[in-house]
This record gives C-alpha cells, sequence and structure tokens, in this order.
C-alpha cells in the first residue's frame, strides 16, 4: 500500500530534551511537510522540502529543524529551543511536478506531549 | 501576506438541512483545496479547485471557487450524521513553492 507513515502516534518530552518525528512515504513524491495544529486551529507550515538535501523554512520553523537525506523521509526534530511543543504534528507529501495540480497527502499525524 | 478565512468557525446543523461553510482569501491565489478531519485524525482531501467558477460535487459535498471575489464555498445538502467532522480550506501561491495557507477551520455537527 503506498502512503505516509509517522512514528510514533504519541511521543511524551521532558523539559530540555529534543526529540525527533520520523515521515516516510512510498509515494515517490518529491515535496514533504511539515505541519503543527493546534486545537481548534488550522494548521501551520514549519519546514517544508521540494527536493533531496534541501528545505525551507515555514512560519514556525524556530525551535525546529529538519533534514531531507532521502527522499521518502523527513524527520523533524522538536528541539529544547521550542518553548510550547504541545501540539499535533502532521507530515505531507505532494508530488512536485511543477504546473500540475499538487494535492498535499497527510500522514496520520503524531501527538507530542510535554511531561 | 495571503489570509485566509473562514466562516462560521462552529456549524450545528439538523439531519436533512441544507448549509455553505464559506472560504474567503486576501490576495491572488493560484489553487483552493477542501480538506476534511475527523476527530483525532489526519486530513482527507475532498477538492481541488483550479480555476474561476470551478464546481466539484462528491455526493452531498459542492465545493465552488470564484477567483475575482477571493471565495469558496462548500455546500452541504440534505446533510447526514457522518458528514460531521472539521473542513479545511487552503489556499496555494505557486510563487511559494506549493505552500499551503490554511483556514482555522469549521467544525461541522449534524444532530440527528
Amino acid at each position: 500500500d503506498g502512503g505516509i507513515t509517522q512514528s510514533p502516534k504519541y511521543l511524551f518530552r521532558k523539559e530540555g530534551q529534543n526529540v525527533t518525528l520520523s515521515c516516510e512515504q512510498n509515494l515517490n513524491h518529491d515535496a514533504m511537510y511539515w505541519y503543527r495544529q493546534d486545537p481548534g486551529q488550522g494548521l501551520r507550515l514549519i519546514y517544508y522540502s521540494q527536493i533531496v538535501n534541501d528545505f525551507q523554512k515555514g512560519d514556525i520553523a524556530e525551535g525546529y529543524s529538519v533534514s531531507r537525506e532521502k527522499k521518502e523521509s523527513f524527520p523533524l526534530t522538536v528541539t529544547s529551543a521550542q518553548k510550547n511543543p504541545t501540539a499535533f504534528y502532521l507530515c505531507a507529501s505532494s508530488p512536485g511536478l511543477a504546473g500540475v495540480s499538487e494535492t498535499q497527502y497527510f500522514g496520520p499525524g503524531t501527538r507530542l506531549l510535554v511531561l | 501576506e495571503l489570509k485566509v478565512e473562514q466562516n462560521p468557525l462552529f456549524l450545528s446543523m439538523q439531519e436533512g438541512k441544507n448549509y455553505t461553510i464559506y472560504c474567503n482569501y486576501s490576495t491572488t491565489s493560484d489553487r483552493l483545496y477542501w480538506y476534511r478531519q475527523d476527530p483525532g485524525k489526519s486530513l482527507e482531501s475532498l477538492f481541488v479547485l483550479l480555476s474561476n467558477g470551478a464546481v466539484k460535487q462528491e455526493g452531498r459535498l459542492m465545493a465552488s471557487l470564484d477567483t475575482k471575489a477571493r471565495l469558496s464555498t462548500l455546500h452541504i445538502t440534505a446533510a447526514v450524521h457522518d458528514l460531521s467532522a472539521t473542513y479545511f480550506c487552503a489556499v496555494e501561491r505557486l510563487e511559494y513553492g506549493n505552500k499551503l495557507v490554511f483556514g482555522a477551520g469549521t467544525i461541522l455537527r449534524v444532530k440527528s
């Protein structure tokens, strides 16, 4: 089955700790994205990557870092600099073809809680 | 800066009734998307609207786009309980590399 997987489903972070959220896709998509969703709000873009070994900051990148060493993987690290990390994190991917309608497909999400 | 506003933010309706969710955006857009989210779940793509006057329908949901008015609507016909979810519109600007800007979402509750 083609799709996007995220792990873990739930993640607990202690104060001062860095944690990494996994996102893998087997859709052969070039573009991948990380969003944060807070209760009762829409999604906000953290980072995005249009090709391997390249990524750009989104609207709320502070306190987060990413890497894109492989086409299918786009892990997100929530660093200790992110003071309010409790949220639902969603990874998405899209084909990345210029000029083509590019629906983004979303993974099941990771819920991050601070202990 | 591109801003997207949805209204209403919460909608409680009876089964069998019709209603419309509105999505306004602030600047010229290339594409508009509608997504559905069930509680605690991920987002499911519903519609992609690519041009002025575009209309798409799937079951009891119909989406339309007026690029001149910078407005998209999601019309619900004869609502059923299974439509209860949160609905998001999202606007894309190609010049920003397929970045989507999301509205705050409309929570729809259909009562039996």
